[in-house]
């Protein structure tokens, strides 16, 4: 079965600073990996995903995240975070089951941008 | 974009009763639905699959009879609570595929804040 591992409940970042979200993955095939954000009392919005192609993915707000095989690795990156981009986020993989697909999500993890 | 009204956002109600949410994509037919159930500071839990016109799929340990889902349509889905306790509590999101195909992103309500008294 497909995992995903994001080994930080938190991350602390102050405005301005680039800042890195981590997520691991476990997979038997090909990976189909993607970070959604998700907002206070909302739902998740997604961000960006990997398929194929270039190992470095932008998405949206700013957002980019990088695909490494051999650490079997797809973090989550921004050059220079904004207050506003404090939120929670998953990491996903998508695997197939039963005909159809399924989303794995990872635990998440809280982002605190501070001005 | 592909957009995922949920509605109600918030329900407040007694002990025993039914609690029906509605999940509908408005600009994309959605032949695949998902709930999830979300618990503070915790991830998305997986309750069930919607597919329009055949039954839900539900994941292990979900209560079929507990959580009733219906997807009549390519457009909509509800999930209804059946007398509700205060441990069905939580926070539900629908979302739905706007394709068929694995690389397609899903697509999120704004989620429903249940809360039983």
């Amino acid at each position: 079965a497909q995992s995903v591992a994001q080994p930080e409940d938190q991350v602390n970042v102050a405005e301005g600073n680039p800042l890195t979200v981590k997520c691991t993955y476990s997979v038997s095939g090909n990976p189909y990996l993607f970070w959604y954000v998700q907002y206070p009392n909302r739902g998740l919005q997604f961000l960006l995903k990997y398929i194929t192609g270039d190992n470095l993915v932008k998405g949206s707000y700013g957002f980019e995240a990088e695909f490494n095989k051999s650490q079997t690795s797809f973090h989550l990156k921004k050059p220079s975070a904004l207050v506003s981009d404090s939120a929670l986020y998953f990491c996903a993989v998508r695997e197939e089951e039963g005909g159809g697909f399924k989303t794995i999500f990872g635990a998440g993890t809280r982002l605190f941008v501070k001005a | 974009g592909a957009v995922v009204s949920q509605h109600p956002s918030r329900v407040i109600c007694k002990s025993g009763t039914s609690v029906k949410i509605e999940c509908r994509s408005l600009d994309f037919q959605a032949t695949t639905m998902f709930w999830y159930r979300q618990f503070p500071k915790q991830s998305l839990m997986l309750m069930a699959t919607s597919n329009e016109g055949s039954k839900a799929t539900y994941e292990q340990g979900v209560e079929k009879d507990k959580f009733l889902i219906n997807h009549a349509s390519l457009t909509l889905s509800t999930l209804t609570v059946t007398s509700a306790h205060p441990e069905d509590s939580s926070f539900y999101i629908c979302s739905a595929y706007s394709g068929s195909t694995r690389e397609q992103p899903q697509h999120f309500g704004d989620g429903t804040r249940l809360s039983i008294l």
